[in-house]
């Protein structure tokens, strides 16, 4: 269980257009969803918290208007670089978690993550 | 501020050498702990995690890790490591106040070579 799936798992545009990414949990209700950025060779850089139904909580330093994200329903959040650049080229990884009775937060499980390449 | 740190960039191991990874967390309240591992070209898996209860936690592959909360560490440890333990580590915590938010340690390169 606790499958998390992304899409795309690759995607090349043009500097200026748009890409949307999307992250689904396949077997569960994700009450929060998580957007990370990985460079190479470094860790993950949480971007944004996203809670469904409610607004993204975004981390010092990230432009909320250039990453847009949207948890739409409980299995779906998406992620929207806007106008994008060379420099947003990077690997984006989402998570998804659901609350347990037991714990104010549960594990987070990962999706595959998408690789954005931006000409 | 909430941080995690892994001492080790790189290690470099023979097959059936023992492994430990060293991970240590600055926050003075409630932690829950996890460590994560990132083989070649795949995602994140959960390797195990310590939220409560016994410090020494027992995770997936023959990895286990010990909490030692006088230390603040959560070090990692394999008895005898294969050639496809090759991956990156991660080590992450999170803070019950903190909203569910990961942070994540730098990563560790394992390479064990056949």
């Amino acid at each position: 269980g606790a499958v998390v799936s992304q899409h795309p798992s690759r995607v090349i545009c043009k500097s200026g257009t748009s890409v949307k990414i999307e992250c689904r949990s396949l077997d569960f209700q994700a009450t929060t969803m998580f957007w990370y950025r990985q460079f190479p060779k470094k860790s993950l850089m949480l971007m944004a918290t996203s809670n469904e139904g409610s607004k993204a909580t975004y981390e010092q330093g990230v432009e909320k208007d250039k990453f847009l994200i949207n948890h739409a329903s409980l299995t779906l959040s998406t992620l929207t670089v806007t106008s994008a650049h060379p420099e947003d080229s990077s690997f984006y990884i989402c998570s998804a978690s659901s609350k347990t009775s037991s714990h104010s937060t549960d594990t987070q499980y990962f999706g595959p993550g998408t690789r954005l390449t931006v000409l | 501020a909430q941080s995690v740190s892994q001492h080790n960039h790189h290690v470099i191991l023979s097959e059936a050498a023992s492994l430990e990874l060293g991970c240590n967390y600055s926050y003075g309240g409630t932690v829950n702990l996890f460590w994560y591992v990132q083989y070649p070209g795949q995602h994140l898996q959960l390797l195990l995690k310590y939220f409560s209860g016994d410090p020494l936690v027992k995770g997936i592959k023959g990895f286990e890790a010990e909490f030692i909360k006088s230390k603040f560490s959560f070090n990692l440890r394999k008895p005898s490591v294969q050639w496809s333990d090759t991956a990156e580590y991660f080590c992450a915590a999170h803070a019950h106040n903190q909203g569910g938010k990961l942070i994540f340690g730098q990563g560790t390169e394992l390479s064990v070579k056949p």
